[in-house]
C-alpha cells in the first residue's frame, strides 16, 4: 500500500514571497504519478501540478513548480510570487496506473497581505 | 477541460432516511469513478471504486450495504447513503477517470448533514 505524508499541517507566507510545501511518499512501484491539489474554501479540488515518475524533469505550471526526488521519494511544491488567492488547503497525492488517488493529510497555506 | 457534475451540493436529512448523490461526467465517458469522504479539517479518504457495469469495490471499513454505489452508465455513478445517521454527516466527493492520461476530474462535492 502507498502512503503519502505531508509534515507541515499549516504554513504562512507573505504576499509576493516564495513558499515550499513538503511531501514524502512510500511505494514499491516504479511507475506512478504524483499530484498537488488545491482545495480552497469552496472545497472544489483543483489540480495544481502533475508529475510522471518516469520523467526526470521537474514539472512547472506558471508560478508553481515541483522538486521531484524519486530516490528520496520526495515531491515538494514551490509557489513563487504568492498571491492572496493561493490561500487554501494543499494536498499531495499519489496514483498508480489508472487507480485511485492516495492523499496526504494536507497543508493549510495562508498568504498574508 | 473535462467536467464532472455532482448533485446535490448540500443536503440535510433526518436520521434514518436515505440520500442519493449523483456524479456525472459531462463531456467524456468515465470508465471508473471514485467516491471519497472528507471530514472537517481532514484529508480525502477513498470509500469505493466503481466501474461501469460491475459491482463497486469498497475500501476496508466502508459498509457496502450502507453506502450503495451504482455505476449503470459511462456517464453516471450514484452513491446512496441508506438509513443515514449523524455520524454519516460529511463532505462526499466523486472523481472520474476516462482517458489514458492518468487524469482525474473531481465533482464539486456534497455536504451531507444528518439531523
Amino acid at each position: 500500500a502507498q502512503t503519502v505524508t505531508q509534515s507541515q499541517p499549516e504554513m504562512s507566507v507573505q504576499e509576493a514571497e516564495t513558499v515550499t510545501l513538503s511531501c514524502t511518499y512510500d511505494t514499491s512501484e516504479s511507475n506512478y504519478y504524483l499530484f498537488w491539489y488545491k482545495q480552497p474554501p469552496s472545497r472544489q479540488m483543483i489540480l495544481v501540478i502533475r508529475q510522471e515518475a518516469y520523467k526526470q524533469q521537474n514539472a512547472t505550471e506558471n508560478r508553481f513548480s515541483v522538486n521531484f526526488q524519486k530516490a528520496a521519494k520526495s515531491f515538494s511544491l514551490k509557489i513563487s510570487d504568492s498571491q492572496l488567492g493561493d490561500t487554501a488547503m494543499y494536498f499531495c497525492a499519489f496514483m498508480k496506473h489508472s487507480t485511485e488517488l492516495t492523499f496526504g493529510g494536507g497543508t493549510r497555506l495562508m498568504v498574508k497581505p | 477541460g473535462a467536467v464532472v457534475s455532482q448533485h446535490p451540493s448540500r443536503v440535510i436529512c433526518k436520521s434514518g432516511t436515505s440520500v442519493k448523490i449523483e456524479c456525472r461526467s459531462l463531456d467524456f465517458q468515465a470508465t471508473t469513478m471514485f467516491w471519497y469522504r472528507q471530514f472537517p479539517k481532514q484529508s480525502l479518504m477513498l470509500m469505493a471504486t466503481s466501474n461501469e457495469g460491475s459491482k463497486a469495490t469498497y475500501e476496508q471499513g466502508v459498509e457496502k450495504d450502507k453506502f450503495l454505489i451504482n455505476h449503470a452508465s459511462l456517464t453516471l455513478s450514484t452513491l446512496t447513503v441508506t438509513s443515514a445517521h449523524p455520524e454519516d454527516s460529511s463532505f462526499y466527493i466523486c472523481s472520474a477517470s476516462g482517458d489514458a492520461n492518468e487524469k482525474l476530474f473531481f465533482g464539486s462535492g456534497t455536504q451531507l448533514s444528518v439531523l
